[in-house]
């Protein structure tokens, strides 16, 4: 299994621009999520899906949005970047017991 | 909405020092978790603590959910340079089909471990 995977694992924009951030997993998880990390902040969660079809929004959701077609991807989507987006952003999925994180992506907005 | 406050922000010890990072919540939690991050690295699930003044042990380290559920502590016994990282508790309100697993994350503890 390859777990949670993250596309792509770096990449700068320009204020404006727009962008996906991919995310898979082969766990067959239902609840997936997306935080964005900087540092001392620890993790802070963007928006969730509890499965196919099922999103909400998280603590900080603005300027994102995503969707769910399927179990297994869960990509995020960023309009209209801003230098406030500058992060590390992580896709995370559970079943019973625990989050399971992808690698990160660390976008930087200039 | 809910809080979870973690200290200290930064622990520097020498190799062989013991270490123990806290957690507290401004809510009453369904569960508390744990999680390592090594630099540069993603958060890796260590522990979930579900009842109330549960203490698990994972070899040198040890986890304790308070009796209110609301603060939990991570202790490190002799900590060695592969325990460096950032350690962070996350709070999960209601059960897992009320609150969709969702986590509320500390701040974390970055620890420095000095040969």
């Amino acid at each position: 299994n390859a777990g949670v995977t993250q596309t792509p694992k770096f990449r700068i924009l320009k204020i404006g621009q727009s962008m996906t951030l991919q995310c898979a997993q082969d766990m067959n998880h239902n609840y997936m999520y997306w935080y964005r990390q900087d540092p001392g902040m620890g993790l802070k969660l963007i928006y969730y899906s509890v499965g196919a079809g099922i999103t909400d929004k998280g603590e900080v959701p603005n300027g994102y949005n995503v969707s769910r077609s399927t179990t297994e991807d869960f990509p995020l989507r960023l309009e209209l970047a801003a230098p406030s987006q500058t992060s590390v952003y992580f896709c995370a999925s559970s079943y019973l017991l625990g989050q399971f994180f992808g690698p990160g992506t660390r976008l930087t907005v200039l | 909405g809910q809080q979870v406050m973690q200290i200290p922000q930064y622990q520097h010890v020498q190799e062989g020092e013991d270490f123990t990072t806290y957690c507290n919540s401004s809510t009453t939690l369904s569960n508390i978790q744990w999680y390592k991050q090594r630099p540069g690295g993603h958060p890796v699930f260590l522990i979930q603590l579900v009842k109330s003044g549960e203490v698990k042990k994972q070899k040198r380290l040890t986890f304790q959910f308070g009796e209110a559920k609301k603060n939990s502590s991570l202790h490190i016994t002799a900590t060695q340079t592969t325990d460096v990282g950032t350690y962070f508790c996350a709070g999960q309100l209601g059960a897992g089909g009320t609150s969709y697993g969702k986590l509320t994350f500390g701040q974390g503890t970055i620890l420095t471990v000095h040969p």
